[in-house]
């Protein structure tokens, strides 16, 4: 059974950088079956792709943050990571980790991270 | 990017009810469309993808209709633990978008 799993600070100051790791077990990274991808759920609110990012694939990002975010694959580790640079109030969302049943963005979730609250805070 | 309007954004059922949920695309994305069920300080939950196909271990409840702009989730008999906000999501044209909710309530 895969899990994903997030993890990273809570609390991020306004115009840091927020970083989060989302660990992969019972599934290898580098499978070219899958793509992995970050999506964002302020508090109250509905659901926001970020963006995905493959093994050896080219990433994907939201056209409305791609200035802002980066992804990247970590197969050492069995990982995939989410920096967003010059983080506001804004920001401050529930980001879940997910598995697309494909190599890009143009296949479905099928599972997705418990989730991990990020709040953008001085 | 393709809006995803979810109709309507609550409703009150009781358990036993037929329930239908409606999501409409700003342009035609073929079957290519995903419903998601989401309980209160929970991850949302794969439920059915191209329109139609229940994930594994969904019951069979659920069903899914639809093709190019008009789709339809629908429960077949409400269970208690089927109260919850459900989400539908385009993934035919970039960027994949997702409708704003669509609240079951008791």
């Amino acid at each position: 059974q895969l899990q994903l799993q997030e993890s990273g600070p809570g609390l991020v100051k306004p115009s840091e950088t927020l970083s989060l790791i989302c660990s992969v077990s019972g599934d290898s990274i580098s499978s070219t079956s899958y793509s992995w991808g970050w999506v964002r759920q302020p508090p109250g609110k509905g659901l926001e792709w970020l963006g995905t990012v493959s093994y050896g694939g080219s990433p994907y990002y939201s056209p409305s943050l791609s200035s802002r975010v980066s992804m990247s694959v970590d197969t050492s580790n069995n990982q995939f990571s989410l920096k967003m640079t010059s983080v506001t109030a804004a920001d401050t969302a529930v980001f879940y980790c997910v598995r697309h049943d494909g190599g890009s963005w143009y296949f479905p979730f099928d599972y997705w991270g418990r989730g991990i609250l990020v709040t953008v805070s001085s | 990017d393709t809006q995803m309007t979810q109709s309507p954004s609550s409703l009150s059922a009781s358990v036993g009810d037929r329930v239908t949920i409606t999501c409409r695309a700003s342009q035609v994305i073929s079957n290519y469309l995903a419903w998601f069920q989401q309980k209160p300080g929970k991850a949302p939950k794969s439920l059915i993808y191209a329109a139609s196909r229940l994930q594994s271990e969904v019951p069979s409840r659920f069903s899914g209709s639809g093709s190019g702009t008009h789709f339809t989730l629908t429960i077949s008999s409400l269970q208690p633990e089927d109260f919850a906000t459900y989400y539908c999501q385009q993934y035919n044209s970039f960027p994949p978008t997702f409708g704003g909710g669509s609240k079951v309530e008791i």
